[in-house]
């Protein structure tokens, strides 16, 4: 069954703190695994894609990495307005299968 | 581009009422599809279409219908709400249907159903 587990669930840090959110998964051949950010009482916003493992992304402070069994989102020095909830999704046929996310709070 | 556009923003129910959820992309986007989002649980995917006419069911379809007549626009209606089926619904598009992941949300609609 394919299936997306993310962790930890929520996460605080000091502005400056660089830390990492895990996503692992397992999916019957992966055509790709999605970064999303979610603001309260917002929809998900597309960050990152990868498609094979060893690949990165990197948008300002975040890079997003990939193996054959899990990502990560590193976050460097971040900054409270990196607060939010991410998102890791994987496509299986013509779906996403979504993750529950972590949440990620980050204090001055 | 107002991008993907849903309405209403909130919307109160009684069991057994029905209503129309609105979903509109001005992107030209072949791929659509509607997801609720529950605390706990993530996001979901209800109904997808990959084109005009073309509709199939995700993972929870159960008590929605849907129905693609134009590229534009792709409702989603509840036939006889249940409390059950209290929850924000987010619909969202992309370019094309192999390009599934990099999917542009609405900003959702929160639903309760007393």
């Amino acid at each position: 069954e394919d299936q997306v587990t993310q962790s930890p669930e929520a996460l605080r840090l000091q502005e400056g703190e660089s830390s990492s959110l895990n996503c692992s998964y397992t999916v019957s051949g992966l055509r790709g695994l999605f970064w999303y950010r979610q603001d309260p009482g917002k929809g998900p916003e597309f960050l990152f894609t990868l498609y094979s493992a060893g690949e990165e992304k990197e948008k300002e402070r975040l890079k997003a990495t990939l193996t054959k069994k899990e990502s990560f989102l590193h976050i460097t020095a971040p900054k409270p307005e990196d607060s939010a909830t991410y998102l890791c999704a994987v496509q299986a046929g013509t779906a996403l299968i979504f993750g529950k996310g972590t949440t990620l709070s980050v204090s001055s | 581009n107002a991008g993907v556009t849903q309405t209403p923003k909130f919307q109160v129910l009684k069991t057994g009422q029905s209503m129309t959820l609105q979903c509109a992309q001005d992107m030209n986007h072949e791929y659509m599809s509607w997801y609720r989002q529950d605390p706990g649980m993530g996001l979901r995917l209800i109904h997808y279409s990959v084109g005009a006419g073309i509709t199939d069911q995700g993972e929870v379809p159960n008590g929605y219908n849907v129905s693609r007549s134009t590229t534009e626009d792709f409702p989603l209606r509840l036939l006889s709400a249940a409390p059950s089926q209290t929850s924000v619904y987010f619909c969202a598009s992309s370019f094309l249907w192999d390009r599934v992941g990099e999917q542009y949300f609405g900003p959702g609609t929160r639903l309760t159903v007393t």
